[in-house]
């Protein structure tokens, strides 16, 4: 069975500083493909990064980064520089086969002006 | 060019009255999902299409849900027979293939059943 476990349900930060929302995850798979997502109040799901399991590299897209430690089963994301607009409810997704996308209960991100 | 498209943004339903929601995904994904986001819950998967294949079907969580893809584009969810915890965001997704690639969100129904 694959989880994803989000254990923060709240995170604050000030703009312009750095924040890391934790993810860790289980799946008996050893290829696979992980999400970070952001949900705003209007709702709409945005793809902020994405992580091939079979790349040792972290992901990186802009102030935002992964810190994907595979034997830990851990995908941690950081967002440098957080603007206002970062503020949003956070989720981690994982999927092996691309028919089922499993998702964390969320994180949600608070910043302070 | 437009993404997913869902309709009505927002629904009020009586208990016991049948619903239906209407997705629209981007034009040529042929992987279409549908979620299910309670208050202050992460996403429950519903279920998935992928082309002319048969749906996955294993995560509708009664009887009275079932879902339908006409044309390999446009889908349709059904709640027949509401009940109050049938209450939440309904989500659907698209992606262009049956691999594991980035699914793209609707903006949602809210179905609030009384």
């Amino acid at each position: 069975a694959q989880t994803v476990t989000q254990s923060q349900p709240e995170m604050s930060v000030q703009e312009a500083e750095t924040v890391t929302l934790s993810c860790t995850y289980d799946t008996s798979e050893s290829d696979y493909y992980l999400f970070w997502y952001k949900q705003p109040p209007s709702r709409q799901m945005i793809l902020v990064i994405r992580q091939e399991a079979y790349k040792q590299q972290n992901a990186t897209e802009n102030r935002f980064s992964v810190n994907f430690q595979k034997a830990a089963k851990s995908f941690s994301l950081k967002i440098s520089d957080s603007q206002l607009g970062d503020a949003a409810m956070y989720f981690c997704a994982l999927t092996n086969t691309g028919n089922q996308f499993y998702f964390g209960t969320g994180t949600s991100l608070t910043v302070i002006p | 060019g437009a993404g997913v498209s869902q309709s009505p943004s927002n629904k009020v339903t009586e208990k016991g009255k049948d619903v239906e929601l209407r997705c629209d995904p981007i034009s040529g994904h042929t992987a279409l999902y549908w979620y299910r986001q309670s208050l202050g819950q992460g996403l429950e998967f519903l279920i998935y299409f992928q082309g002319n294949s048969a749906p996955d079907k294993s995560g509708l969580p009664s009887d009275r849900f079932s879902a339908e893809r006409t044309g390999g584009s446009v889908s349709t969810l059904t709640i027949q027979r509401t009940q109050q915890e049938d209450s939440a965001v309904y989500l659907c997704a698209s992606s262009s293939g049956p691999d594991t690639d980035t699914q793209y969100f609707g903006p949602g129904t809210r179905l609030t059943v009384l």
